[in-house]
Order: C-alpha cells, then sequence, then structure tokens
C-alpha cells in the first residue's frame, strides 16, 4: 500500500462547476496535509495546507480533513482552465517533521 | 527574492558519464531538499539538510547518487556513473525551518536525459 493514494485522473470538469480531488493516507500519526498544484512542465507550488479535522477555506479552494478516515479531499470551486494542473497530495508524519511524502497526483482537465 | 536557483536547467549525458547538479536555496532558509520526479514513482524524496547537515538520505537510490551542502547558500547532487534509469527531473527546494508546517519552495528543476 502507497503511503499516500491518489487517482491519477484525468478529471475532466466544466468550466464553472466543482472540481474535487481526493486523497487518502496510510500513516495515522501524520499529522500535516498539503496540496500542491504544478502546472505541465513547472514545479510543485503549494497552495492549500490542514492540519485539523474539518475545512479550510481560502478564496476558491476548499480543503476538507478527515483523520478518522485518513482521507483529505481539495475542492475547487468555480473551475477556470487556469486550474488545469495536477494536483499533488501530501502527507508529514509528524516523526520526522520535515519529510513530506507526496502522492502521485491527480490530473484536472476544466473544459471550457 | 529570486527563490530556489537551480543549474543547469536541461542535461543530456551519456551513460557512464557523471552528472552534477546544483541548488542556490532562498537566502535565509535552513532546510534544503532534494527531490526526483518521474511519471512512474512521482515526486520523491532524496536527500534533505539541515544547516548544511545531511539529515535524511534514505531516499537516495544507491551509492552512485551523493550530494554536499559545503555551504548554507549551495548544494550539488552528483550521480556517478549515470544511468538511463537516472532520467527524470531533479527538484531542489527549500524551507525556512523544520515545523510540519512550513512551506517548501520548489526550484525550476533541472530535466535530466541520460542516454
Amino acid at each position: 500500500q502507497k503511503e499516500v493514494e491518489q487517482n491519477s485522473g484525468p478529471l475532466s470538469v466544466p468550466e464553472g462547476a466543482i472540481a474535487s480531488l481526493n486523497c487518502t493516507y496510510s500513516d495515522r500519526v501524520s499529522q500535516s496535509f498539503f496540496w500542491y498544484r504544478q502546472y505541465s512542465g513547472k514545479s510543485p507550488e503549494l497552495i492549500m495546507s490542514i492540519y485539523s479535522n474539518g475545512d479550510k477555506e481560502d478564496g476558491r479552494f476548499t480543503a476538507q480533513l478527515n483523520k478518522a478516515s485518513q482521507y483529505v479531499s481539495l475542492l475547487i470551486r468555480d473551475s477556470q482552465p487556469s486550474d488545469s494542473a495536477t494536483y499533488l497530495c501530501a502527507v508529514n508524519r509528524d516523526s520526522s517533521a520535515s519529510k513530506i511524502i507526496f502522492g502521485s497526483g491527480t490530473r484536472l482537465s476544466i473544459r471550457p | 527574492d529570486a527563490g530556489v536557483i537551480q543549474s543547469p536547467r536541461h542535461e543530456v549525458t551519456e551513460m557512464g558519464q557523471e552528472v552534477t547538479l546544483r541548488c542556490k536555496p532562498i537566502s535565509g532558509h535552513d532546510y534544503l531538499f532534494w527531490y526526483r520526479q518521474t511519471m512512474m514513482r512521482g515526486l520523491e524524496l532524496l536527500i534533505y539538510f539541515n544547516n548544511n547537515v545531511p539529515i535524511d538520505d534514505s531516499g537516495m537510490p544507491e551509492d552512485r547518487f551523493s550530494a554536499k551542502m559545503p555551504n548554507a547558500s549551495f548544494s550539488t547532487l552528483k550521480i556517478q556513473p549515470s544511468e538511463p534509469r537516472d532520467s527524470a527531473v531533479y527538484f531542489c527546494a527549500s524551507s525556512s525551518s523544520g515545523r510540519p508546517q512550513e512551506t517548501q519552495y520548489f526550484g525550476p528543476g533541472t530535466r535530466l536525459l541520460v542516454l
């Protein structure tokens, strides 16, 4: 079992709709959770982080965390073509404060 | 701030040659990370440094890979000898602390092709 699992996609969503990206992790002691966006040929950039159960909103982005289910998700409202990218879920375990484990990413395509 | 700087941006070499990748972290950042990204394996942490000292190199694939950080503003990742399976994008990232919440800032990456 991979430590961080994501559906590779591609996930195709019409412009203006809500895109929902999901991620599960295997280590129950994980403390911090991140969503990175990576455009084709570019480097990953952090867009959201979440540390406690529940929802965290930032503009059109909402991260959701459920530690009991070991599940984290990212919702993108009012999807725009510029949101088309690969979204990487990443998890940081408390036993190694600086070590982030990345999922393989979900490719998101917003169709006009 | 210039961000994390990596060089070269592209490298094409032949199997058996030595390859050296370079990274300059963001000024003031105490942590530096080297990652490798491939289609098959995704983004993998190879090694990271704190205050120029290697902390965790468990991701380094084998003895052909080595990394150094001689000072706070420079790090190298060396592959000797290189093999076709080393072809990947190598990213360097830095952060200002080791706290779990700390953002890692990635450089533009070095695309390595070993023929």
